[in-house]
Order: structure tokens, then sequence, then C-alpha cells
């Protein structure tokens, strides 16, 4: 299956500041990308999915202006959490698609945010 | 997209086939099914996906039943790696979402 990359895998911040996680694919072009968020023992839940070259879509509840979402090129998107708080705290993974119809949505490694 | 219903847990054999049900009664036409797994603390990975014909690949065989409303994935040799959480989903063609629901929490036992 295709590859993509999440960076960094862990980060620990303090409450207040902000912090930046990279989504890439490393060997297809992803038209759209998508970023999840996962609380402990439960299941991924949709965050935002941004096209390439376009605005970020977010989903009911997810504050646009505390997760910016920025998807500059085929193979980058970043997430943005900013003025992070301790609630904030969760699992990060994204996810990338093809333009073509075979490929399929394949998912980061993810990173795992502490806000302490 | 159509909700999808998988039992919380279940338990299988080292060596054994694992069968993996999920209900899907309310699938619509142009949607297909999806099965993608996480192991803990990782990302979801790619399984599976069919619409009506069965569908095998290195990994598993998805089995869909003749009026769509439930699929079993079959992991022919389940292995202690294969333990983890297997998310049954349902996708048309027209939007990009996948939505993810509880899942089967699948352990391999020696």
């Amino acid at each position: 299956g295709a590859v993509v990359s999440q960076h960094p895998s862990r980060v620990i911040c303090k409450s207040g500041t902000s912090v930046k996680i990279e989504c890439r694919s490393l060997d297809f072009q992803a038209t759209t990308m998508f970023w999840y968020r996962q609380f402990p023992k439960q299941s991924l839940m949709l965050m935002a999915t941004s096209n390439e070259g376009s605005k970020a879509t977010y989903e009911q509840g997810v504050e646009k202006d505390k997760f910016l979402i920025n998807h500059a090129s085929l193979t980058l998107s970043t997430l943005t959490v900013t003025s992070a708080h301790p609630e904030d705290s969760s699992f990060y993974i994204c996810s990338a698609k093809g333009d073509r119809p075979r490929y399929e949505q394949y998912f980061g490694p993810g990173t795992r945010l502490t806000v302490t | 997209d159509a909700k999808t219903t998988q039992p919380t847990s279940m338990d299988c054999a080292e060596g054994r086939a694992a069968n993996l049900p999920c209900n899907h009664s309310t699938i619509s036409g142009n949607e297909y099914v999806y099965w993608y797994r996480q192991i803990h603390s990782q990302g979801p990975q790619y399984i599976i996906h069919g619409l009506k014909n069965n569908e095998t690949n290195e990994m598993a065989s998805l089995i869909i039943t003749e009026d769509r409303k439930s699929s079993t994935l079959i992991l022919p040799h389940a292995t202690l790696r294969d333990t983890a959480v297997y998310y049954c989903i349902v996708k048309g063609t027209a939007g990009n979402k996948l939505t993810f629901g509880g899942g089967t929490r699948v352990l391999v036992k020696p």
C-alpha cells in the first residue's frame, strides 16, 4: 500500500503554546488529506478534510481557528493546534487519498500530543 | 453513508481462520464495504474493500452476502500480529469520508 508519514510521532507542549504536526504522502500525490483525532479507548473522529490548494472543510464542532490546516502541496498537509490546552491531548492521525480510483485512503502512523 | 454493526470483541486461536462479521442492512447500491484495522497506538491499515463480489488479497478475503446486507472478513491463518481493532465501513463513491464506528477488538491467542 501507499506510504503516509507523520512528524513528530510524539510531542509534549505546555498549555497555551501551539504545535504543528506534518503529514506527508511519500509515494503518491494526495489530492485529499484528512485529519482525525482519537481519544483513549475511542474510535477515530474526523476533524477536517482538505484538498490541495483550497481551504479545509471542518466537521461540526471542530474549531477551525484552533485547528489550522494547510494543504499547500500534493504531498504535504499540516495541522497546527493553536493555544493548546490539556483537553487537546489526543492521538492525531492523518490520512491521504490520491486522485486515481485505485488509491484508497491510507493512514499515517499518528502523533501523540500531550499538553501539560 | 450506511451504518454498520460489528461485535464489540472476539477471540481467535493462532493459526486458525478468523471470521469477522459486519451488518450493514441499510447499504445502498453504490456503497462499498471497506475494512481497516488498527493495531494499538498506530494509524489504521487498509485491508480490503468490495462492492458485491467476493474479494481476496494477500491479507484477507471479503465475503459479501447476495443481498449485501452483511459481510464477513476472513483472516485465513490468524497470527498474534493480527491482534487489532477491525473496522467495517460503508462508503459511497461520491464522498471521500470514512466514518469509523466502534469496530471489533480481535485478540489472537496462542
